[in-house]
This record gives C-alpha cells, sequence and structure tokens, in this order.
C-alpha cells in the first residue's frame, strides 16, 4: 500500500505571497492531520480533517487554511507569507480519531 | 493543554550499549506513538501504544497510562539508530497530536 504523499517536496517562497501544499493519504484513510516543525516551536498541530470537515484546529492566525476533498486529498494554504513560516510542513493521515498516524515526507518551506 | 516533556533532550551512546528515553504526559490520552525522525525530515513510525508493551527487534516501548508515562528502550544500540525520537499524544479523538520536544540520539561508532 503506497504511504502518505506530499507535494511539492520543496518550496521557495517571497514575504507576501501565498503558497499551497498538497497531501494524498493512505488508501481508506479518511483523516489528514497537518502540521509545522520548526527549530524554535517543535512539531505543532495546525489543523485536522475528515470526511472534508475540518475538526479541530491549534492555534496558528487565519492565514493558514486547509481543505479535504472527497477523495481524502488534502490541501493547506498560507496566504501573505511571513519570514516565520518557514519551516518542515508534515501531514498525516489515519483511519479515524486515536488511530495510528502515518506521515508524509514533508515539504520544505523557505520564505525570502 | 496538555503537556509532554521527554527526557533526556539529548543523548550520546557507544554503539551496543543500551538506553532508555521517556516520555511525560500531563493528562489521560486516547493515543500515544513514538517516532525516529530521518535526516531528510519523514517521521518514522515506531510505535502506537497507548498502553502497555511492545517489542519490535532491537526497540521495545512500555506505556503505563495510569502513571502518564511512556519508555522507549534502544538495546545494542546501532549507528543508524542515530536521530531524533520524538513522543506524540493524542488528548482527544480529532487526530491533534502533541508532541514532545524530542530526545536527540547520537551513537559513536
Amino acid at each position: 500500500k503506497a504511504g502518505v504523499t506530499q507535494t511539492p517536496r520543496y518550496l521557495i517562497k517571497t514575504r507576501g505571497q501565498q503558497v499551497t501544499l498538497s497531501c494524498s493519504p493512505i488508501s481508506g484513510h479518511r483523516s489528514v492531520s497537518w502540521y509545522q516543525q520548526t527549530p524554535g516551536q517543535g512539531l505543532q498541530f495546525l489543523f485536522e480533517y475528515f470526511s472534508e470537515t475540518q475538526r479541530n484546529k491549534g492555534n496558528f492566525p487565519g492565514r493558514f487554511s486547509g481543505r479535504q476533498f472527497s477523495n481524502s486529498r488534502s490541501e493547506m494554504n498560507v496566504s501573505t507569507l511571513e519570514l516565520g513560516d518557514s519551516a518542515l510542513y508534515l501531514c498525516a493521515s489515519s483511519l479515524s480519531g486515536a488511530a495510528e498516524q502515518f506521515f508524509g515526507p514533508g515539504t520544505r518551506l523557505t520564505v525570502l | 493543554g496538555i503537556q509532554v516533556e521527554q527526557s533526556p533532550p539529548d543523548l550520546i551512546l557507544q554503539e551496543g550499549a543500551n538506553s532508555t528515553l521517556r516520555c511525560n504526559f500531563s493528562d489521560s490520552v486516547n493515543n500515544l506513538q513514538w517516532f525516529h525522525q530521518n535526516p531528510w525530515g519523514q517521521l518514522i513510525n515506531l510505535f502506537y501504544i497507548p498502553s502497555g508493551t511492545k517489542q519490535n527487534g532491537r526497540l521495545s516501548a512500555t506505556t503505563v497510562a495510569t502513571e502518564r508515562y511512556s519508555l522507549l528502550y534502544i538495546s545494542s544500540s546501532q549507528t543508524t539508530d542515530s536521530g531524533v525520537y520524538f513522543c506524540a499524544v493524542e488528548p482527544d479523538n480529532n487526530n491533534d497530536m502533541r508532541f514532545g520536544a524530542g530526545t536527540r540520539l547520537t551513537v559513536k561508532p
């Protein structure tokens, strides 16, 4: 069974731009969660989608948004990029709540 | 919110040595996982262990949910075990995992 895939793997943007990251979960998984990893803050939860509905959201500004499609693929969008948004963005998929989560390889975003 | 503390923050071992990594959490959880992050950033699943004991080769883990801690044991360490080990807990059923700060393990040949 194929694992979680994320595209693109690397991205360079400038301040003020917006970016869209994509995540395809493991086949059959309906939950997709997004995380941000930075050297200063560590791994932080962004939001989680299940059956196209956002069920939970972490403590991030409204510039961070996401959505999930009917095939469970998910996208996250960051608008008006700031230098501090430079990070590794990881997505994870699972069957349901409290089930084992499996992570993708991540998208490394650099904001100049 | 729930607090997750990992210790030690850094650990340096000689190849062949054994080690124990600890994860303390401040509230009851529905899920607990251990991960190894490779140099490219990928989080590799080690254990899904909300309670009890599991073993996988040289690695084993124990979670005592009533006392709110989990332990990861690495025996006969190898240089390829180097990296950062994360403990993550889920306080509810919404897949919003909370990560500890990690333990950076360095295994020297």
